[in-house]
């Protein structure tokens, strides 16, 4: 089955500063990658998504990359703010006839300090 | 926008009873997904449903069980909890276009804790 690795564990950036985070996936077949950004207690909340068939996708300040041949795929954030300050977590699985179900990595606790 | 919504929100239950938590989908979500999230941890998949048929299951223990509704709410049944049990259950629902999932989107689940 899909495995999802994900580091740093934890991060921790000045305001301003960008971060990045960084998943590796182990089932070739796997054709979606979400981001989710978790405050304590809270939903998991979607900031992006990229599909197989896109390299690069960025809305405002966040952008995923995946490299597929490698099997790994990278989330940044630019100008970050306190407010950017939860656990996020990645993502993977295969979209495909009945299946869908998401297979997270260990998450990154990401602290922005002002 | 309509959201998730998860009842109850918290819930606290002995060693040994059962536990029924629901879920209602985002209105024209077919499919329901159910995670078990425990402190400090990641959510792990438990079971999905598409149009009120079982489509796939993770980690999910015997003692729990699971069905979708007509109206495409879910219900996870949990019986003879564990201490374990405790965690943050999450139900996150996607509509399903072209025999392909979309977008998985999360509830506000449901805090169990079991004494």
């Amino acid at each position: 089955g899909e495995n999802v690795e994900q580091h740093p564990s934890t991060l921790s950036v000045q305001e301003g500063d960008s971060a990045v985070i960084k998943c590796t996936y182990s089932d070739s077949a796997s054709n979606y990658f979400p981001w989710y950004k978790q405050e304590l207690g809270k939903r998991p909340q979607l900031i992006i998504d990229i599909r197989s068939n896109v390299g690069e996708k960025k809305d405002q300040r966040i952008a995923v990359t995946l490299n597929k041949t490698a099997k790994h795929f990278s989330l940044h954030i630019t100008e970050t703010q306190p407010e950017d300050s939860a656990v996020y977590f990645c993502a993977a699985t295969f979209y495909g006839g009945s299946q869908g179900n998401l297979i997270f990595g260990k998450g990154t606790k990401l602290s922005v300090k002002p | 926008a309509a959201g998730v919504i998860q009842s109850p929100r918290h819930l606290i239950k002995e060693k040994r009873e059962t536990a029924t938590l629901k879920c209602y989908p985002i209105p024209r979500h077919d499919t329901v997904y159910w995670y078990q999230q425990g402190p400090g941890q990641d959510p792990q998949f438990l079971i999905s449903f598409y149009e009120k048929m079982q489509s796939d299951k993770g980690s999910i223990p015997d003692r729990f069980s699971a069905q979708q509704f007509s109206d495409y709410h879910s219900e996870l049944n949990m019986s003879s909890l564990e201490l374990g049990d405790s965690a943050l259950y999450f139900c996150a629902s996607s509509p399903r276009s072209g025999g392909r999932t979309d977008t998985q989107y999360f509830g506000p689940g449901t805090r169990l804790t079991v004494l």
